[in-house]
């Protein structure tokens, strides 16, 4: 049964800083692994997704890894602003069961 | 349409109440998802459709709730008899294919008084 975890569970930073969420996931035979961001009160945002045979996605200031042997995916976040200020949750689809198992989230706030 | 849409947007209802919330994928989606995430708590998978097919409803919480999609589009979920602890947000996701990168619409927030 496949499990996903983030830590930390929250993050503060100063604007500018580059920074690493974690994400792991206990079923390496992963599908797809998805990061999105949950802005208070709304829904989620796609922001980048890996598909098991890639080791990396970016987009913009986002890059967002894939190591299935070590049962890790990792997204940075580059010289981050406040707007980024959201919590990030990363799902993991196993294959042959094709739903996303979502971990509890990362809440980052990025201050000005 | 342009995005996932789901109503109502707000839903208060009194226990004992039947509810039922709808869900409008993107167009052309043929896989469609719906999650709960209740106060602090994280994504709760609750079931998938594959076109019109409901392959696992091993998420959903008990025998009140069930769930339907026709034409291939548009799903509706729906709460007999609700409780106090249904009170939660719904998220409806639909992906181009199964397992495909999931969008999500803004969610249904249901109150149970």
């Amino acid at each position: 049964k496949q499990e996903v975890t983030q830590i930390p569970a929250a993050l503060s930073v100063p604007e500018g800083e580059n920074l690493v969420l974690n994400c792991s996931f206990t079923d390496s035979a992963i599908y797809n692994l998805q990061w999105f961001r949950q802005d208070p009160g709304k829904g989620l945002t796609s922001l980048l997704l890996i598909q098991s045979s890639q080791r990396e996605q970016t987009s913009g200031r986002l890059n967002a890894s894939l190591d299935k042997s070590s049962g890790r995916s990792t997204l940075y976040i580059a010289a981050s602003q406040p707007g980024d200020s959201a919590t990030y949750l990363c799902a993991a689809t196993t294959s042959g069961t094709y739903k996303y198992i979502f971990g509890t989230g990362t809440r980052l706030k990025v201050l000005a | 349409g342009a995005g996932v849409s789901q109503s109502p947007s707000n839903k208060v209802t009194e226990k004992g109440k039947d509810v039922e919330l709808r869900c409008d994928p993107i167009s052309g989606h043929t896989a469609l998802y719906w999650y709960r995430q209740s106060l602090g708590q994280g994504l709760e998978f609750l079931i998938y459709f594959q076109g019109n097919s409901a392959p696992d409803k091993s998420g959903l919480p008990s025998d009140r709730f069930s769930a339907e999609r026709t034409g291939g589009s548009v799903s509706t979920l729906t709460i007999q008899r609700t409780q106090q602890e249904d009170s939660a947000v719904y998220l409806c996701a639909s992906s181009l294919d199964l397992g495909g990168e999931q969008f999500f619409g803004p969610g249904t927030r249901l109150t149970v008084l």
